[in-house]
């Protein structure tokens, strides 16, 4: 019931862009990303429902492709301040209960 | 003051010992819940409370149990800790739509 992350790891130089994967092979109701730099706590990014939508947070977008169950992370012009581990969570049928399960995470370096 | 509080931050405990690890929460919020975090195989949810009277099961809640006291706080407990629990704990809450607010995290070792 994992979702799918992929990459597991990249790294980038400053101001290459970067696309994260995250799929799931169950009907979802929402993708939710979050980011975890390294000794924190994961910070939510966004959240997108059902319905193809596209969001966009500072240079960070995201997509979610309902009928492949799969929504891809953009990061445009990286900067430093990018890298940590990228996670998505996958939630359910909204009748049900609607708990978030998260993927194994992508781990993103920027380096100069 | 941070809205997601955890205690202890670190611990470092023996095989067999029972634990105790605390969350406290002042969003207001009616969800909690308990993850573990493994290198590599990210958050992995261990229970979930919808409301006080509501504790769900996660995806790995063997060896695990939990008490909500109150709708700020979320107890989780080890009855006999084992090795293989050595892990980073996050405590977090969510909003009605479902964006979560994890807390700092309890650094867990078993010896």
């Amino acid at each position: 019931q994992q979702p799918v992350q992929s990459p597991q790891a990249v790294i980038l130089r400053e101001g290459e862009d970067a696309v994260i994967n995250c799929s799931s092979s169950k009907a979802l109701y929402s993708v939710h990303w979050y980011r975890q730099k390294h000794g924190e706590a994961p910070v939510f990014l966004m959240i997108l429902l059902k319905g193809g939508e596209q969001k966009g947070h500072e240079k960070i977008s995201a997509s979610f492709n309902e009928k492949k169950q799969q929504s891809s992370l953009y990061l445009t012009a990286s900067q430093l301040s990018y890298s940590g581990t990228y996670f998505c969570g996958t939630e359910l049928e909204k009748t049900s209960y609607d708990k978030v399960i998260f993927g194994p995470g992508t781990s993103l370096s920027v380096i100069p | 003051d941070a809205d997601v509080t955890q205690t202890p931050r670190n611990r470092i405990t023996k095989t067999g010992k029972r634990i105790m690890l605390e969350c406290s929460q002042t969003k207001g919020h009616d969800r909690m819940y308990w993850y573990r975090q493994d290198p590599g195989l990210g958050l992995r949810l261990i229970y979930y409370s919808f409301d006080v009277k509501d504790i769900n099961k996660g995806e790995i809640s063997d060896g695990y149990s939990v008490s909500r006291q109150a709708q700020a706080k979320f107890s989780l407990s080890l009855e006999s800790a084992i090795p293989n629990q050595t892990a980073l704990y996050f405590c977090a809450t969510s909003d009605p739509n479902n964006e979560q607010f994890f807390g700092p995290g309890t650094r867990l070792t078993v010896l």
